[in-house]
């Protein structure tokens, strides 16, 4: 049974920092990993997606890469802003179309 | 940039009654999903839905659940007989392909069954 788990479950960071969210998976036979972003009371919004063949994907400060055989996502944030707070949840999709949750990561960018 | 849409936003009901939450997921899309979020807890999936039956549903969607999709746009979760532990955030979401497409999901509806 696919078990996704999240590190760190809270984060709190100064403004201007790079950060990495780290999400692990244990069973690596996936079709993609995806990373939300979810405002408090609020839907899911897709940040990311990354096939299984890819290694990482980009958009704009975000970065999140995928080792499969470790069963590992990292999404990078670069240069945080206070806007950036929410909670970051990863995804995976395998052989069903079902996605999996993790618990996510709340992050909070004070200035 | 298209969206998936979700009415009511937020209801409450007293435990036994019946309730619909609506969807109209995204128009040119082919796969729709509910799953629900129980406060403090970790998004689940409920069902999935493709050319008009269930593709896959979880131990949850028992036989108090059941989904539909009565016309070209709407998608609709039904919760028989609610009872308290249904109380949860419920999102629709819809996809263009099973598997290799980004899967959209709606702003939710807050269920309160009291």
């Amino acid at each position: 049974k696919q078990e996704v788990t999240q590190i760190p479950a809270a984060l709190s960071v100064p403004e201007g920092e790079n950060l990495v969210l780290n999400c692990s998976f244990t069973d690596s036979a996936i079709y993609n990993l995806q990373w939300f972003r979810q405002d408090p009371g609020k839907g899911l919004t897709s940040l990311l997606l990354i096939q299984s063949s890819q290694r990482e994907q980009t958009s704009g400060r975000l970065n999140a890469s995928l080792d499969k055989s470790s069963g590992r996502s990292t999404l990078y944030i670069a240069a945080s802003q206070p806007g950036d707070s929410a909670t970051y949840l990863c995804a995976v999709c395998g052989h069903t179309d079902k996605l999996i949750f993790g618990t996510g990561t709340r992050l909070q960018v004070f200035p | 940039e298209p969206e998936v849409t979700q009415t009511p936003s937020h209801q409450v009901t007293q435990m036994g009654q019946e309730v619909i939450l609506r969807c109209v997921p995204i128009s040119n899309h082919l796969y729709f999903y509910w799953y629900r979020q129980i406060l403090g807890q970790k998004v689940e999936f409920l069902v999935s839905f493709y050319n008009n039956e269930i593709s896959e549903k979880s131990e949850i969607f028992d036989d108090q659940f059941s989904v539909e999709r009565p016309d070209g746009s709407n998608f609709t979760l039904k919760i028989r007989s609610t009872k308290l532990e249904d109380s949860a955030m419920y999102f629709c979401a819809s996809s263009g392909t099973v598997s290799g497409n980004t899967i959209y999901f709606g702003e939710g509806s807050w269920l309160t069954v009291v």
